[in-house]
Order: structure tokens, then C-alpha cells, then sequence
């Protein structure tokens, strides 16, 4: 069966240092990847996609980048973290469209 | 843009009554349609989804409506428990697209 690996669960980080968060898939191939953030009192905002190894896909602006280096791994970076970065992380996988299966998420505090 | 949107952000029901979750979508193009659950601290889940070939899909006490013509959608839960008190997301996709939308949630809340 298919599991989603998403680590660490909470993270406390200062304005400025880097980020990095990441999510593993076990028990499927070339799997869709997505980071969504959920930040307090909002919904579900896509981050970044990947269809493929290197294959990255931005929807919003920001402070955060995202990398594909294996087929089942999906890491969520940033350089220097901004306070406006505090939020609900979710790591989620797919084989097309349907039926996504999200992590447990990680919460972040920027302080 | 919002093209998905739930407009309640929360909702109180009694205990064993009927829970109705609301969601309207702007984008012609979305053909598949989702309902997830997500407790604190935790990712969601699936609930459960419905395709715009349809306009009823049930799976136990959850149904969910599809409404074409007025871009809109409803997901049911009779009758309501305690166990559904949780944060509901409409979610929608379209064929050509390889990535869900999803509504800003609705926080419901199940009073014994």
C-alpha cells in the first residue's frame, strides 16, 4: 500500500535562517507532488507541483522554492524564512488529478 | 482569483441533525468535485467526490449535490456526530489539469 512521509511535524525557526521540509512517498512510481500551505485561518493554498523528477511548477510568488531530486521525494526550501511564512505545511501525492492523499503536515513558526 | 469558495467559514449543528456544507465554484471547466475532512494537526482526508455527470453521490450518512447551472455544490452528513466536528474543503478539478483547488473551508462543529 501507498504511505506519505512528511517531517519534522513542528519546526520553530528564526526570521532569516533556511528551511528546508520534506516529504517522501512509498509504494507507488512517478506519482503527482504537491505543497500546499494552510496558513492561520485560511484554506489550502498549492504551492508547488511536480509531474516528474526536476519538473517543478510555481502557482504563487514567494520566498519558498521546491525541488524534485528523486522520483518519490519532494522537498520544500527557502533561503531566509519571513515571519509571513509561519503556516501549516501539507505534502500530497496523486497518480493524476483524483484522489490525493495528503501528509500529516508540518507546523511552522517563524519567531 | 477564488474560483472555489465556501462562504461559511463555520457551522454549528445538534447532535443528530442534518449538517449542510455549501460551495460555489466560478470555473465552467471543472468536471470532478471532492469533500475533505481535516482535524487539527493533521492532513486531510478524503471524504468523499462526486463527477458533473452526476448530481447525487452517497456513501453512508455523507451525500454529496452537484448543481451545474448554478456552479454549486453540497455535501450532506445525517445524521451529524459528535466524530464529524472537523474543518470540511471543496475541492475541484478539471481533466486537463493536474492539480486540485480548493475552497477556504468550513469549520463544522457538532453540538452533543
Amino acid at each position: 500500500s501507498q504511505t506519505i512521509h512528511q517531517w519534522p511535524a513542528t519546526l520553530v525557526q528564526p526570521v532569516g535562517s533556511p528551511l528546508s521540509l520534506e516529504c517522501t512517498v512509498e509504494g507507488t512510481s512517478n506519482p503527482n507532488l504537491y505543497w500546499y500551505r494552510q496558513a492561520a485561518g485560511r484554506g489550502l493554498q498549492l504551492l508547488f507541483y511536480s509531474v516528474g523528477i526536476g519538473q517543478i511548477s510555481s502557482e504563487v510568488p514567494q520566498n519558498l522554492s521546491a525541488s524534485r531530486p528523486q522520483d518519490r521525494q519532494f522537498i520544500l526550501s527557502s533561503k531566509k524564512l519571513l515571519l509571513s511564512d509561519s503556516g501549516f505545511y501539507l505534502c500530497a501525492w496523486s497518480k493524476g488529478t483524483y484522489g490525493y492523499t495528503f501528509g500529516s503536515g508540518t507546523r511552522l513558526t517563524v519567531v | 482569483d477564488q474560483q472555489v469558495k465556501q462562504n461559511s467559514p463555520s457551522l454549528s449543528v445538534q447532535e443528530g441533525r442534518i449538517s449542510i456544507l455549501n460551495c460555489d465554484y466560478t470555473n465552467s471547466m471543472f468536471d470532478y468535485f471532492l469533500w475533505y475532512k481535516k482535524y487539527p494537526a493533521e492532513g486531510p482526508t478524503f471524504l468523499i467526490s462526486i463527477s458533473s455527470i452526476k448530481d447525487k453521490n452517497e456513501d453512508g450518512r455523507f451525500t454529496v449535490f452537484l448543481n451545474k447551472s448554478a456552479k454549486h455544490l453540497s455535501l450532506h452528513i445525517v445524521p451529524s456526530q459528535p466524530g464529524d466536528s472537523a474543518v470540511y474543503f471543496c475541492a475541484a478539478s478539471d481533466q486537463g489539469a493536474q492539480k486540485l483547488v480548493f475552497g477556504q473551508g468550513t469549520r463544522l462543529t457538532i453540538n452533543p
